[in-house]
């Protein structure tokens, strides 16, 4: 079974500029998750999709955070403009539903500088 | 909120030496408690999970039990090894179907 891809690996940009990450998830896992997780510290929950409808976003910034699963399966998280405390690893995860194992992608690098 | 509260590392021990790492919760409800990990340079997965009071988790070795009492997970093992070096996480879910609530990791170094 093929894991949670995720792209890019690593992404340098300077402050105010946008960005975009790309998660695919494991086939037929309904529920999906973006993390944040800063250096130092446990991942931070940002967003979860049931399918393609959100369940829970109230830790995502919206002033400058976005996200959006298409057709209930990829995923795309946006920062627009990004600060330099957006500088994290961000992580997607995806699960079959209740109590079941989340299963996590490599995440991606993000500095800002 | 809902937080986790683990103990601080990095974590130094000899091989085949018993391994303890703290882990307190603070939750409203009853939640399900899990131990992630993650090896150098590896996507964190899944070491052990307990979903109700009393219930022990074990894999690899690894156990913990979920004691509702002290609000705690505590991850054991009885003989480490050099392969366990990693940083683990303490998490919990509040009702098993929502995200994932993490500690801050503690980071296990095992010497030969």
């Amino acid at each position: 079974e093929a894991g949670v891809a995720q792209s890019p690996r690593y992404k340098i940009i300077e402050k105010r500029q946008s960005v975009a990450f790309w998660c695919n998830p494991i086939s037929g896992h309904a529920t999906l998750y973006w993390y944040q997780q800063i250096l130092g510290q446990g991942p931070k929950l940002l967003i979860q999709f049931q399918n393609n409808g959100v369940v829970d976003d109230s830790q995502l910034p919206k002033d400058r955070f976005s996200a959006e699963r298409l057709k209930g399966v990829d995923s795309t998280l946006k920062i627009q403009p990004a600060k330099l405390e957006d500088s994290a690893v961000y992580l997607c995860a995806c699960d079959k539903g209740s109590y079941n194992e989340q299963f996590f992608g490599p995440g991606t690098r993000l500095t800002v500088l | 909120g809902d937080s986790v509260t683990q103990m601080e590392g990095p974590v130094t021990l000899s091989e085949e030496a018993f391994l303890t790492i703290n882990c307190t919760y603070t939750a409203t409800g009853y939640p399900s408690l899990f131990w992630y990990v993650q090896y150098p340079g590896e996507g964190l997965q899944l070491l052990l999970k307990a979903t109700k009071a009393d219930d022990k988790g074990s894999n690899k070795g690894f156990e913990a039990t979920y004691r509702k009492e002290t609000t705690s997970f505590h991850l054991e093992k009885g003989s480490v090894q050099v392969s366990d070096s990693a940083v683990y996480f303490c998490a919990l879910s509040e009702r098993g179907a929502d995200g994932l609530t993490f500690g801050k990791g503690t980071h296990l170094i095992i010497q030969p």
